[in-house]
């Protein structure tokens, strides 16, 4: 299985401030269709998780520009421009170009 | 708009069957393979593996290849996953989400406390 590994583990940050959240996986996520299925999803407390990134970096139409993607092969970057108090929550990376993995979860919290 | 609507909470104890639902609506249901997720009390999201709508073939994850079925109810737009057996260990919160390579919907989410 590929292993999705987190860094780190949790964010305390305050309103404003930049976020930066690792993911790297034990296996190149570059797929023989030439494209690499990373995901970014945000799980706010007591609810089910939400879209955010697909394919590294491509925003869903809902997700506000604060956020970007990047990354390749099988180190990944989520990037958070300026926290929002709406922003915390669990973040996850997840790959699905080889049988499906999650990371370990990061935790962002607001000062 | 696209939604998954899952079932009720449930609560079980060891040895019994449970099995919960997860509507589909505004696509078609068999145009995206329907997937699983486990998350234990506090824990994080574990890959329980997806179901192809259109040919009903499930593939599993390898710590859910006994006890666990996923179905179909492709008439009525409905995932199903069922735990037998159920044990302490299966208490959790289960989701169902669109879509093997994106997971792009995910539904509210069903939570199943087994105790005895």
């Amino acid at each position: 299985d590929v292993v999705m590994t987190q860094t780190p583990v949790s964010l305390s940050l305050a309103i404003g401030q930049p976020a930066s959240i690792s993911c790297k996986s034990s296996q190149s996520l570059l797929g023989t269709s030439g494209k690499t299925f990373l995901n970014w999803i945000l799980q706010r407390p007591g609810q089910s998780p939400k879209r955010l990134i697909y394919q590294v970096s491509k925003l869903y139409s809902e997700v506000p520009d604060r956020f970007s993607g990047s990354g390749s092969e099988t180190e990944f970057t989520l990037k958070i421009s300026r926290v929002e108090a709406e922003d915390l929550g669990v973040y996850y990376c997840w790959q699905g170009t080889h049988f499906p993995t999650f990371g370990s979860g990061t935790k962002l919290e607001i000062k | 708009q696209i939604q998954l609507v899952q079932s009720g909470p449930e609560l079980k104890k060891p040895g019994e069957s449970l099995k919960i639902s997860c509507k589909a609506s505004g696509y078609t249901f068999t145009d995206y393979a329907m997937q699983w997720v486990k998350q234990a009390p506090g824990k994080g999201l574990q890959y329980m593996g997806w179901i192809n709508t259109q040919t009903g073939k499930p593939t599993y994850a390898d710590d859910f290849k006994e006890r666990f079925v996923f179905s179909l109810e492709t008439s009525a737009s409905t995932a199903y996953l069922q735990i037998n057996n159920l044990k302490n260990e299966d208490t959790a919160t289960y989701f169902c989400a669109r879509g093997i390579i994106r997971g792009d919907y995910w539904g509210q989410g069903v939570m199943v406390t087994v105790s005895s």
